[in-house]
């Protein structure tokens, strides 16, 4: 079976663009979370969804925004790019919604670079 | 959230074991303990969990203190694909959010 993908790659943007970055978990997972890992530091909690809903929001700006759809795809969207936003972006699926006792299996990530 | 403390870096050789250790000392009774790693240019891969016990898999042991403020994470013969970063982290016993609570973790150097 396919692992977590994301696409694209790799990105470079300018200041004050819009991004769109994809993910698509392991069949037969529901729930979806997002991560940005700026260079030398850990991965942050941006979101989860499950189902489509919402489910968690790290502290992250309005800026960034995300969605689930009814395959249980994923989009994360960053609006008004910033040069802080430079990070690799990672997706990671999860057979469960909740119970910690589930891992989560991360995506090889999307790498943005905003100039 | 509660923290980890890990050592920022180790170093070990090839075939020896390796003890990764990990400071909790604010952990609730309902937090399970996670070590993931991220290996150069790719996400992060779970590892282990543990909640009280002792926890042996294919990839690694997890040795729980008795209080659980502490925790080590154990590579029985470490080869040159286990250099990677190693996080430990908390995660609650509720349900909720899953979310991820990433240190700085523990950048683990191999020598051959």
């Amino acid at each position: 079976d396919a692992g977590v993908t994301q696409s694209p790659t790799h990105l470079i943007k300018t200041r004050g663009q819009h991004v769109t970055l994809r993910c698509s978990p392991i069949s037969g997972h529901k729930s979806v979370s997002w991560y940005q890992q700026v260079l030398g530091q850990g991965p942050q909690f941006i979101f989860q969804y499950y189902e489509k809903e919402e489910r968690g929001r790290g502290n992250f700006p309005d800026r960034f925004s995300a969605r689930q759809f009814p395959n249980y795809s994923s989009e994360l969207n960053v609006n008004a790019l910033l040069l802080g936003d430079s990070a690799l972006y990672l997706c990671a699926s999860s057979g469960r919604t909740s119970g910690v006792a589930y891992e989560q299996y991360f995506g090889p990530g999307t790498r943005l670079t905003v100039t | 959230d509660a923290k980890t403390t890990q050592p920022n870096s180790m170093e070990s050789n090839e075939e020896e074991p390796v003890h990764l250790p990990c400071n909790h000392s604010t952990i609730s009774g309902t937090d399970y303990i996670h070590w993931y790693r991220q290996l150069p240019s790719q996400g992060p891969e779970y590892v282990i969990h543990g909640l009280t016990s002792n926890v042996n898999n294919r990839m690694a042991s997890l040795a729980i203190a008795e209080d659980r403020k502490s925790s080590t994470l154990i590579l029985h013969r470490a080869t040159l694909r286990d250099a990677a970063v190693y996080y430990c982290i908390l995660r609650g016993g509720i349900q909720g959010a899953q979310k991820l609570v990433f240190g700085q973790g523990t950048r683990l150097t191999i020598n051959p």
